[in-house]
């Protein structure tokens, strides 16, 4: 089991710029979630997805972010445009069913 | 909105000591509750769970209480090591352990003393 695999696992970018993090997870998870984590704020859920659907988006901070799974194996965030504020820990888990949530090791993201 | 919280933010302990982490509640909806560590540069990682029909778990060196008066879950780590120096969360969930709608304290900080 190679476990949630994110990618890459460090960005820095400039404000204005287009930002993408990719998630795999484990083969076999029905749910994924992606989760930013700041000092201030801890461990969001930004949103989540069953069978490669989404369920619940309502912690998307705003129509900057935007995220899509177009298959079992894969998922992306993007952020058009970035901006300061943007930077944090963003996190990709997955689970099966009832199961506890797995997550990657996370993308650290900076914007300057 | 209601949300969980954490009575220490950081946990300075003895190595061989044992430790316990607090976690207060506010969701008496919730019924299920999860327990993760997180080491630095890493993911929050699994270490228990526990359902609200229960009012203790064991684990490997870990035991989780759940106190549904108070609203009040507790890790205990059982003769701590240097490894578990790490920021402990505890989480809840109103759907049964459904993945869904997974809520985390802000976590604390547990530190292993030589």
């Amino acid at each position: 089991d190679a476990g949630v695999i994110q990618s890459p696992r460090h960005e820095v970018t400039e404000m204005g710029q287009e930002v993408t993090l990719r998630c795999k997870p484990i083969s076999g998870h029905d749910y994924l979630f992606w989760y930013r984590q700041t000092m201030m704020r801890g461990l969001e859920l930004l949103i989540y997805f069953n069978n490669n659907v989404p369920i619940d988006d309502s912690g998307m901070p705003e129509d900057r972010f935007s995220a899509k799974m177009p298959n079992a194996s894969f998922s992306t965030l993007k952020i058009q445009p970035s901006e300061p504020r943007d930077s944090a820990v963003y996190f990709c888990a997955s689970s099966s069913g009832r199961s506890p949530l797995h997550f990657g090791n996370g993308t650290r993201l900076t914007v300057t | 909105g209601e949300s969980v919280g954490l009575h220490l933010p950081t946990l300075s302990v003895q190595e061989g000591d044992n430790s316990i982490i607090n976690c207060a509640y506010s969701n008496s909806a919730s019924d299920y509750f999860i327990w993760y560590k997180q080491e630095s540069g890493k993911g929050p990682q699994f270490i228990i769970d526990i359902r609200s029909n229960m009012d203790k778990r064991q684990g490997q060196r870990v035991t989780v209480l759940l106190n549904k008066t108070v609203k009040h879950l507790s890790l205990q780590i059982a003769a701590t090591q240097p490894g578990d120096s790490a920021v402990y969360f505890c989480a809840e969930n109103t759907s049964g352990g459904g993945a869904d709608g997974l809520t985390f304290g802000k976590g604390t900080h547990l530190i292993i003393q030589p």
